[in-house]
Order: C-alpha cells, then structure tokens, then sequence
C-alpha cells in the first residue's frame, strides 16, 4: 500500500539552479498539494489541486510552480532556488473526510 | 480566515505518565473537521486522531483521546501512559467541511517523553 510516494527525501542545490520534487499518489483522491514546513511555523500551502488539469495558490506561492496532468502525480517545481526556500517539503493528498496523506518529506537546501 | 493556536512550544513527561497538548482555534464555521498529527524524528507526518465538529463525542484511538470543546473552540490531546515512542512534534489541523478549503495547522508542540 504505497499512499503517498515523495522524492527525493534529500537534496542540496546552489543559487540559481532548478529542480522538480515529484509527488505520486495511489489512492485516486482529487485534491493534493505541496506544503512546506520552517521551525515555529507549522506547515504553509504553497500551491494545491482539487483535480487533473487545476491548480491553485496557496499561502507562500513564489518561486514554486505547479501543474497536474494526472489525477496520480503532482510535481513541484523550483524555478531558480533561493536559499529562503531552505526548508522540508511535504506533499498530500487529502481523503474522504479531508484529512491528509503525507508523503515522506524532502529536506532541501539551498547554498 | 481560520487560525489554529498551540501555546506549548515544549514539553516533557515521565514515560507512563498522562500528558495533555493544547489547541485552540478561531473560524465562524459550524461543520468542520480537526485533527492531531505527530511528526517522529523521522520527519513521516502521521494522522494521529480526527474529531468531526458535529459529533458531540470525544474522538478516541486506544492511549489518545481529545476533548473537543466546540463553544470554547478548544481541541486538546490527551496521550495516557506515554511512551518512549511517542517523542514527537505534535501538529494540531483544522479544515472546515466544504468545499476545497485548505487544512490549517498550528505552530506545533515538541513533546518528549523522558525515560
């Protein structure tokens, strides 16, 4: 029983480059998105998709981009890495009573 | 806007010990759910336990138990007979029951269980 599958769960970039965390679910839920989590500040939506084909802003929207070509994947990508985007990322796909299915979490940093 | 609040950063308890986590939160929704997740040291977010606004009963799952306090808006966590494993941040979640609203989380509670 896969649920969420996230990778990679570390990686280091410098200033400038790109990169795309990928994001596979098994469970056909519609919605999913992309978190990311800082000490003291919870978890914030940076973008989410209630299904193929839409996506939306979340709270910290910049510097991310995403698409959903399918109801199973829901890539995010790093159009050029900061270091303020240090930080680990959580994906989710969200159940029957809107309760989230987290992937494993990847650790990014930015030097 | 819905707004979830932990006021204890940190805490600790003897292993066997009762512990009690504390949430708050503020929306003028009526029909919402909440939640409680733990995040180990090894970064997994886990569903710890969900409470349906609706209900009137407390949510159970065999050592954890909530009391909801819809009037007051308060949803705390109480971990009976702790356990060495149950070391963790401890994330309280919010969501109202509509729509495609975002799930809303509290700052979190780093609670370690102390041998």
């Amino acid at each position: 029983n896969a649920g969420v599958t996230q990778t990679p769960k570390f990686q280091v970039l410098k200033t400038g480059q790109s990169m795309t965390l990928q994001c596979a679910q098994d469970m056909n839920h519609e919605y999913m998105s992309w978190y990311r989590q800082d000490p003291g500040m919870g978890l914030r939506l940076i973008h989410y998709s209630v299904g193929a084909g839409i996506t939306d802003q979340g709270e910290v929207p910049n510097g991310y981009n995403v698409s959903r070509s399918t109801t199973e994947d829901f890539p995010l990508r790093l159009l050029s890495a900061a270091p303020s985007q240090t930080s680990v990322y959580f994906c989710a796909s969200r159940g029957r009573y809107h309760e989230a299915f987290f992937g494993q979490g990847t650790r990014l940093t930015v030097v | 806007a819905q707004t979830v609040t932990q006021s204890q950063p940190e805490m600790s308890v003897q292993e066997a010990e009762t512990v009690t986590l504390s949430c708050t939160y503020d929306t003028s929704e009526n029909n919402y759910y909440l939640f409680w997740y733990k995040q180990p040291p090894s970064r997994q977010m886990i569903l710890v336990i969900r409470q349906e606004a609706y209900k009137q009963q407390n949510a159970t799952e065999n050592r954890f138990s909530v009391n909801f306090q819809k009037a007051a808006k308060s949803f705390s966590l109480k971990i009976s007979d702790s356990q060495l494993g149950d070391t963790a941040m401890y994330f309280c979640a919010f969501v109202p029951n509509f729509g495609n609203e975002k799930l809303t989380f509290g700052t979190g509670t780093r609670l370690t269980i102390i041998p």
